[in-house]
């Protein structure tokens, strides 16, 4: 059982907004602003989309944008397109100095 | 491309070891944190650890699942990190990878301990 918890599936019709949600605890999510949110395609290495709650990297989509209140961090994709069907993980830093995933969400584009 | 390179994955048996490299090329490697990530077939990505650079005395971490067993290194004079497994279990068996922890990852190694 990962630490974090997310939707095990969301799904969305193309040009709808969708959310993913990320719930941990004041230990990881709420205690720091160290939230990244990735992409994986299969068969595929994780590809990073948010960092440190709600900064894209350079070459992402402003598509994908994240979000923190307390305890739980968001993805949100607008404008959903095919090519955004993927698994989604989010990390967070720890006060144990670690580092911990959440058990991913299944985004199915209908 | 900035992307590292692992190896060092194969069939172990139960009990047994294996010692992982990822050599890494186009970014600040002696600068940078380097995790290890690993993913069982069809299911979610698990942070394993990670070693810190020299300015922060190389500092390691690790999941409560591995500590004990497994041991992070690095080599800054050849840009590699190494992640020695012994004790091997069968729930160890996964893809590897190592990851700056951001943005940089490598295509993984995949690591199956079975008899």
């Amino acid at each position: 059982q990962s630490a974090l918890t997310q939707p095990a599936s969301v799904s969305g019709s193309p040009g709808q907004s969708i959310t993913i949600s990320c719930t941990g605890s004041s230990s990881d999510v709420g205690g720091y602003n160290y939230v990244s949110w990735y992409q994986q395609r299969p068969g595929k290495a994780p590809k990073l989309m948010i960092y440190e709650v709600s900064n894209r990297p350079s070459g992402v989509s402003n598509r994908f944008s994240g979000s923190k209140s307390g305890n739980t961090a968001s993805l949100t994709i607008s404008g959903l397109q095919a090519e955004d069907e993927a698994d989604y993980y989010c990390s967070s830093y720890t006060s144990s100095s670690t580092l911990e995933f959440g058990g991913g969400t299944k985004l199915t584009v209908l | 491309e900035v992307q590292p390179v692992e190896s060092g994955g194969g069939l172990v048996q139960p009990g047994g070891s294996l010692k992982l490299s990822c050599a890494a090329s186009g970014f600040t490697f002696s600068g940078s944190a380097m995790h290890w990530v690993r993913q069982a077939s069809g299911k979610g990505l698990e942070w394993v650890g990670r070693i810190r650079s020299k300015a922060n005395n190389y500092a390691t971490a690790y999941a409560a699942s591995v500590k004990g067993r497994f041991t992070i290194s690095r080599d800054d004079s050849k840009n590699t990190a190494y992640l020695q497994m012994n004790s091997l279990k069968s729930e160890d068996t996964a893809v590897y990878y190592c990851s700056n922890g951001k943005d940089v990852w490598g295509q993984g190694t995949t690591v199956t301990v079975s008899s």
